[in-house]
């Protein structure tokens, strides 16, 4: 399996920080990564695909870089509404795997 | 646009098998190049994708799992569906449905809202 490790797992800043949230792969997995935005008590909602197309709807704040074995989440200017948890997801083999979760607090 | 939903029973015993559907709507869920997937997470703890179905009914699974998965597909009530059997409480978790879309690279959106399941006696 292809483990995805998130870092950090926890992090707390401040309306207005910039903030990254790296996602490293076992192995490489070319752009086939997902990230994911997760508020308490609702579904995952899709950020960004293929590591950098932004999806529809989403902010400009939020972007997403990186091919191979690592890849960075980044929000430019954090407002309110983006504290929630953020998790990555691979989609270049089976089994589809997800970093463990990074937890984005209010400092 | 297409929306899902899960429905099914919140509670299981234990050895019993779970049962869920996800029933698609805004779209026919035998159409386009689609894979439709289940992924779980249990309470407080990160997300566990357990299989999927393609539009034309082959299936991925979990290798953790597949022993005691069955993911399947009902064209005529546009809905498909998932069974996990011999359950414990390992298995107590909100699960959720999603459609695989290929653009680029593959994606899951949209998702079901998701369905707690509690296995207990």
């Amino acid at each position: 399996d292809i483990q995805l490790t998130q870092s950090p797992s926890f992090l707390s800043a401040s309306v207005g920080d910039r903030v990254t949230i790296t996602c490293r792969a076992s192995q490489g997995i070319s752009s086939y990564l997902a990230w994911y935005q997760q508020k308490p008590g609702k579904a995952p909602k899709l950020l960004i695909s293929a590591a950098s197309t932004l999806q529809s709807g989403v902010p400009s704040r939020f972007s997403g870089s990186g091919s191979g074995t690592e890849f960075i989440l980044t929000i430019s200017s954090l407002q309110p509404e983006d504290f929630a948890t953020y998790y990555c997801q691979q989609l270049n083999s089976y089994p589809i795997t997800f970093g463990q979760g990074t937890r984005l607090d209010i400092k | 646009q297409v929306q899902l939903q899960e429905s099914g029973p919140g509670l299981v015993k234990p050895s019993q098998t779970l049962s869920l559907t996800c029933t698609v709507s805004g779209g026919s869920i035998s159409s386009g190049s689609y894979y439709w997937s289940w992924i779980r997470q249990p309470a407080g703890k990160g997300l566990e994708w357990i299989g999927r179905i393609y539009t034309s009914g082959s299936t991925n699974y979990n290798p953790s799992l597949k022993s005691r998965v069955t993911i399947s597909l009902d064209t005529s009530k546009n809905h498909f569906s998932l069974k996990l059997s011999s359950v414990t409480a390992a298995d107590t978790a909100v699960y959720y449905c999603a459609r695989e879309t290929y653009n680029s690279g593959w994606y899951a959106d949209p998702w079901g809202q998701g369905a707690l399941v509690t296995v207990s006696s």
